[in-house]
């Protein structure tokens, strides 16, 4: 069974520049999470999706970050416009749980990590 | 949400027994304790979750006390691939998870 995907891997832009980045949960999963970690600091949650509502969105940084999960599968990340302290590594998790439970587990991609000139 | 303390790193060698502790004095009553391994370049991999007294895997073990203030994480027989960063998490209602900075754990040869 497929894991988390994330795309893309790694992303260069300029400051100004708009980028998307994107994220496959594992199927049947309808828990999505967004993540980051900027250079030198700790994870930090930015949200989660259940389905395709926003359950949880009080990590996001500032209204640049706009974050969408049409038809409760893929998710996506847009800052517009970047700004260098946007750079990072972004993480994707996703889980089965649909409770309020804390048992289970997240499954996390492998990153889209951003640079932003 | 509770705070979490764990030393910054360990070292060990190859085949020793590796035991990470972590502090979380105020953990909430129906909090779990959860425990991620992370890569290089790689996002955080569930390891092990309990809630109280012992839990074992195929990787790991988990120790809780009575009062839950800390639990240990115990990894059998380490080798280099065990390399990693440990994150102890206590994660409450839908899975928001928290994450310090974790533990650098470095096993060699």
């Amino acid at each position: 069974e497929a894991g988390v995907t994330q795309f893309p891997s790694h992303s260069v832009i300029e400051k100004g520049q708009t980028v998307t980045l994107r994220c496959d949960p594992i199927s049947g999963h309808d828990n999505l999470y967004w993540y980051r970690r900027v250079m030198g600091k700790e994870i930090k949650f930015l949200l989660h999706f259940v389905k395709e509502s926003k359950q949880d969105e009080s990590g996001m940084p500032n209204n640049r970050f706009l974050a969408e999960r049409t038809g409760g599968t893929y998710s996506t990340l847009k800052v517009q416009p970047a700004e260098l302290e946007d750079s990072g590594v972004y993480f994707c998790a996703s889980s089965q749980l649909t409770s309020g439970s804390s048992d289970g587990e997240l499954f996390f991609g492998e990153g889209s990590r951003l640079t932003v000139l | 949400l509770a705070k979490t303390t764990q030393p910054i790193s360990m070292d060990s060698y190859e085949g020793q027994e590796v035991n990470i502790t972590c502090s979380h004095n105020n953990i909430a009553t129906n909090d779990y304790i959860t425990w991620y391994q992370q890569f290089p370049s790689q996002g955080p991999r569930f390891i092990i979750q309990g809630y109280k007294t012992k839990v074992t895997n195929e990787v790991a073990s988990l120790f809780i006390p009575a009062d839950r203030k800390s639990s240990t994480l115990s990894l059998p027989r380490v080798s280099l691939s065990d390399t990693a960063v440990y994150y102890c998490l206590p994660s409450g209602g839908y899975n928001k998870l928290i994450f310090g900075a974790g533990t650098r754990l470095a096993v060699h040869p």
